[in-house]
């Protein structure tokens, strides 16, 4: 079974500056999918950003970006240029690949992380 | 192109009543996912359908608890004879055919008194 860990409850960050929040995983498969959703007050979930495990390029998403180290099964997400409007809760997630399973799949989720962005 | 819609939003139930959660994905959909969230917790993963078909439901309580997706219409999570631990977000999350990305809808709360 997949365990995804967010060791990190909560943070804060000012604004302008960036943050990174960080994400572990345990899993025997070597493809995957690997996600950060967000969680505002509105509680709406919204993803974030995606990465799939065999790309080595680290993904992109205008101020977001992560740091994914497949070795290490590390998967940090860092925030550039923090603004209000990022105050949310943060999830990590994890999900096998279609191509492996024959179909869609699961996505296992951290604990999230909370982060608040101040003026 | 509507996202996933979920209704109602907000749910009230007393200990043993029923409560039924609709679902309809985005138009292309069709793969339909259930998690719930309990306060202060991240999501877990109930049950994944395609159209007339449970796929995984390892994630659902045995008891009480039952979910579909008809050919036509929305998918239906249905908790019977609800107890206050049921009291939860439930969010429905759809994809595409074999793509890795879930969409999720808005979620209904439930309380039950």
């Amino acid at each position: 079974a997949q365990t995804v860990t967010q060791s990190q409850p909560e943070m804060s960050v000012q604004e302008a500056e960036t943050v990174t929040l960080s994400c572990t995983y345990d899993t025997s498969e070597n493809n995957y999918y690997l996600f950060w959703y967000k969680q505002p007050p509105s509680r709406q979930m919204i993803l974030v950003i995606r990465q799939e495990a065999y790309k080595q390029q680290n993904a992109t998403e205008n101020r977001f970006s992560v740091n994914f180290q497949k070795a290490a099964k590390s998967f940090s997400l860092k925030i550039s240029d923090s603004q209000l409007g990022d105050t949310a809760m943060y999830f990590c997630a994890f999900m096998k690949h279609p191509l492996n399973t024959g179909t869609a799949s699961k996505l296992t989720f951290g604990t999230g992380t909370r982060l608040q962005v101040m003026l | 192109n509507a996202g996933v819609m979920q209704n109602p939003r907000h749910l009230v139930r007393r200990r043993g009543q029923e409560a039924r959660l609709r679902c309809s994905p985005m138009k292309g959909h069709s793969h339909v996912y259930w998690y719930r969230q309990l306060p202060e917790e991240g999501l877990k993963f109930m049950v994944y359908l395609q159209k007339e078909n449970i796929i995984d439901e390892s994630g659902m309580p045995k008891e009480r608890f039952s979910a579909e997706f008809p050919k036509e219409g929305p998918s239906i999570l249905r908790i019977q004879q609800v107890v206050r631990g049921d009291s939860a977000a439930y969010f429905c999350a759809s994809s595409p055919p074999l793509t890795g990305t879930q969409y999720f809808g808005p979620g209904t709360r439930l309380l039950v008194l």
